[in-house]
């Protein structure tokens, strides 16, 4: 089975400042997608980024970036200049050659004015 | 594009009632999911459908729960009877796919539903 870990249930970073949160994943396919989701208060759960397993150029979106090690699994989000929208829950995701989406437990982010 | 759009929002009702869950994926999209989310368990999915067609229903709890997607444009997952137990916020999700692969998944808002 897909496994997804967010091992850091809350973060916090200061306004403008950068934060990064860590995802690990465990998954036999060659071939998937790693995506990770933002869901604020309102509960939308908003697509921030999403890295192809075969393309070895980490996804930038902005202010966003992701730092993916594919030989360790690990796919970290990093939030430059943050600001108070960021605050939200970070989810980590994985698909499979099933089309189902592995979610890890997600990290709460907090940002301080 | 108007994105996923579910209904209701909210739903409040009492054990033992029935609950329907309405979804319209995004136009062009063949692939739907619904997800559930609650605090104790997070995300599951509880069960997708290509083309129409339920393809995985593994993630149903129970057979008090079933889906239909009678068309490309709508589905309904439908609690009867409903629990407290199954109080958590319900997710739609839409997307592209191949066989193999799917696209990136675009969610609605979620219905959270209440049961008392």
């Amino acid at each position: 089975a897909q496994t997804v870990t967010q091992s850091q249930p809350e973060m916090s970073v200061q306004e403008a400042e950068t934060v990064t949160l860590s995802c690990t994943y465990d998954t036999s396919e060659s071939d998937y997608y790693l995506f990770w989701y933002k869901q604020p208060p309102s509960r939308q759960m908003i697509l921030v980024i999403r890295q192809e397993a075969y393309k070895q150029q980490n996804a930038t979106e902005n202010r966003f970036s992701v730092n993916f090690q594919k030989a360790a699994k690990s796919f970290s989000l990093k939030i430059s200049d943050s600001q108070l929208g960021d605050a939200a829950m970070y989810f980590c995701a994985s698909n499979n050659a099933g089309n189902m989406l592995t979610f890890g437990g997600g990290t709460r982010l907090m940002v301080k004015p | 594009d108007a994105g996923v759009i579910q209904s209701p929002r909210h739903e409040v009702t009492e054990m033992g009632q029935e609950v329907t869950l309405r979804c319209k994926p995004i136009s062009g999209h063949d692939y739907l999911f619904w997800y559930r989310q609650t605090m104790m368990r997070g995300l599951e999915l509880l069960i997708y459908f290509n083309n129409n067609v339920p393809i995985d229903d593994s993630g149903m709890p129970e057979d008090r729960f079933s889906a239909k997607m009678p068309n490309a444009s709508f589905s309904t997952l439908k609690i009867q009877p409903s629990e407290p137990r199954d109080s958590a916020v319900y997710f739609c999700a839409s997307s592209f796919g191949t066989e193999d692969s799917t696209d990136t998944q675009y969610f609605g808002p979620g219905t959270r539903l209440t049961v008392l």
